[in-house]
């Protein structure tokens, strides 16, 4: 596609479900990452993928935190047994050559 | 750890007015650097960046040179503008090998006043 979509915008679930985020890069890209944005603050690093294979997790704070881009495009973040404090932006980006990232819109998640 | 520092906010200016947002980072090695945009309810934008040591990056009339000396970035802009009101976010990486995506600073929230 023509930039990095990511769905849904928003999302507002209640505490203890999970939710799966999804991120759909830019056609081609071979690096995708997941990032997490609190209000306030400057997007941080959650982990990231070179085709289908996760490269680096460590950023992810937990485990029930995980993701996968199964056939080297779209990746999805999941975040199992939701708690208050993952409500934050979540973002994703694509990139082909490690100095150019593309972001999604983002997507809003507020757990209640 | 990497980390990117930058000037806290809000920073209130009038329209065509000199800009400075400082930048500083601490890392192992000789990063990439970059400055990021958002606009209001719009996603994280490349503003500019720069791959190695004294390198200017620029961009809608905003300028930024790699500084190796003093590990630094500064933004700047000689004439803001009202449509400049962004959030502004300083960032490194070591793409290429090792430990990769963007460390960010927390932002600067730039706002102009006409």
């Amino acid at each position: 596609g023509a930039g990095v979509s990511q769905s849904p915008r928003y999302k507002v679930t209640k505490r203890g479900q999970d939710v799966a985020l999804r991120c759909d890069p830019i056609s081609g890209h071979v690096s995708l990452y997941w990032y997490r944005q609190a209000l306030g603050q400057g997007p941080e690093f959650l982990t990231y993928f070179n085709y289908e294979a996760q490269q680096d997790k460590s950023g992810l704070p937990n485990d029930r935190f995980s993701a996968e881009r199964p056939e080297g495009s779209i990746s999805t973040l999941t975040i199992q047994r939701t708690e208050q404090r993952d409500s934050a932006m979540y973002r994703c980006a694509s990139s082909l050559e490690r100095t150019d990232y593309t972001f999604g819109s983002g997507t809003r998640l507020t757990v209640v | 750890g990497d980390s990117v520092t930058q000037m806290e906010g809000p920073v209130t200016l009038s329209e065509e007015a000199f800009l400075t947002i400082n930048c500083t980072y601490t890392a192992t090695g000789y990063p990439s650097l970059f400055w990021y945009v958002q606009y209001p309810g719009e996603g994280l934008q490349l503003l500019l960046k720069a791959t190695k040591a004294d390198d200017k990056g620029s961009n809608k009339g905003f300028e930024a040179t790699y500084r190796k000396e003093t590990t630094s970035f500064h933004l700047e802009k000689g004439s803001v503008q009202v449509s400049d009101s962004a959030v502004y976010f300083c960032a490194l990486t070591f793409g290429g090998g090792g430990a990769d995506g963007l460390t960010f600073g927390k932002g600067t929230h730039l706002i102009i006043q006409p």
